[in-house]
């Protein structure tokens, strides 16, 4: 079975700030990482993922997010925050392997991200 | 429909009472996930739906909890005598042929509360 800690469970930040949110991930097998965003009383919403090719994936609202295999990292970065990405943030990971299982995530516990004017 | 939908959006219950979650994935996709989301803990796994079979139910943490899929479309997922601990948001997402890389949909989700 696969892990993730999400190192922070909380990260205030100034508005134009930049911020990142730290994922690490265990797992004896390849995966796919994602990170999903939640805002108030609202489902997930994908952010970015990676599947393969380059480390480095780009997703919406200006967020990217730089795979490291050595550290089994995920973390996701912005390079100036606003207001508006004030939310919950939540690193997944998915095993590449086939089996019952596939395409279950398994989620860190989420990192509130907190923008203030 | 255009997004998955799920029903109710809120909960309450009395401690003990039965509750049914409904779940209504986006036309088309295969898979059909339930997660519960209590706050402070993170998203739990609860079941996994490929078609109307559960390939894997191992999330689910007590004789309590079960769920069901019809017609490889609506999901219920059931909560029997219901207990204080139960209280959370049931989110329920959908995924096409059930392999991650396509990615999840997810509901708003339903906020249940235990009293």
């Amino acid at each position: 079975a696969q892990s993730v800690t999400q190192l922070d469970s909380q990260v205030p930040v100034f508005e134009e700030a930049p911020v990142e949110l730290r994922c690490n991930y265990s797992s004896s097998v390849s995966v796919y990482l994602f990170w999903y965003v939640q805002y108030p009383n609202q489902g997930l919403q994908l952010l970015l993922k990676y599947l393969s090719g380059s480390t480095l994936v780009k997703g919406i609202n200006g967020f990217e997010a730089e795979f490291n295999k050595s550290q089994t990292s995920f973390h996701l970065r912005k390079p100036s925050v606003h207001i508006s990405d004030t939310a919950e943030y939540f690193c997944a990971v998915s095993a590449r392997t086939r089996g019952s299982t596939l395409g279950r995530l398994y989620f860190g516990r989420g990192t509130q991200l907190t923008v203030w004017p | 429909g255009a997004g998955v939908s799920q029903s109710p959006s809120n909960k309450v219950t009395e401690k003990g009472k039965d509750v049914e979650l409904r779940c209504d994935p986006i036309s088309g996709h295969t898979a059909l996930y339930w997660y519960r989301q209590s706050l402070g803990q993170g998203l739990e796994f609860l079941i996994y739906f490929q078609g109307n079979s559960a390939p894997d139910k191992s999330g689910l943490p007590s004789d309590r909890f079960s769920a069901e899929r019809t017609g490889g479309s609506v999901s219920t997922l059931t909560i029997q005598r219901t207990q204080q601990e139960d209280s959370a948001v049931y989110l329920c997402a959908s995924s096409f042929l059930g392999t991650a890389n396509y990615g999840y949909t997810f509901g708003s989700g339903t906020r249940l509360t235990v009293v």
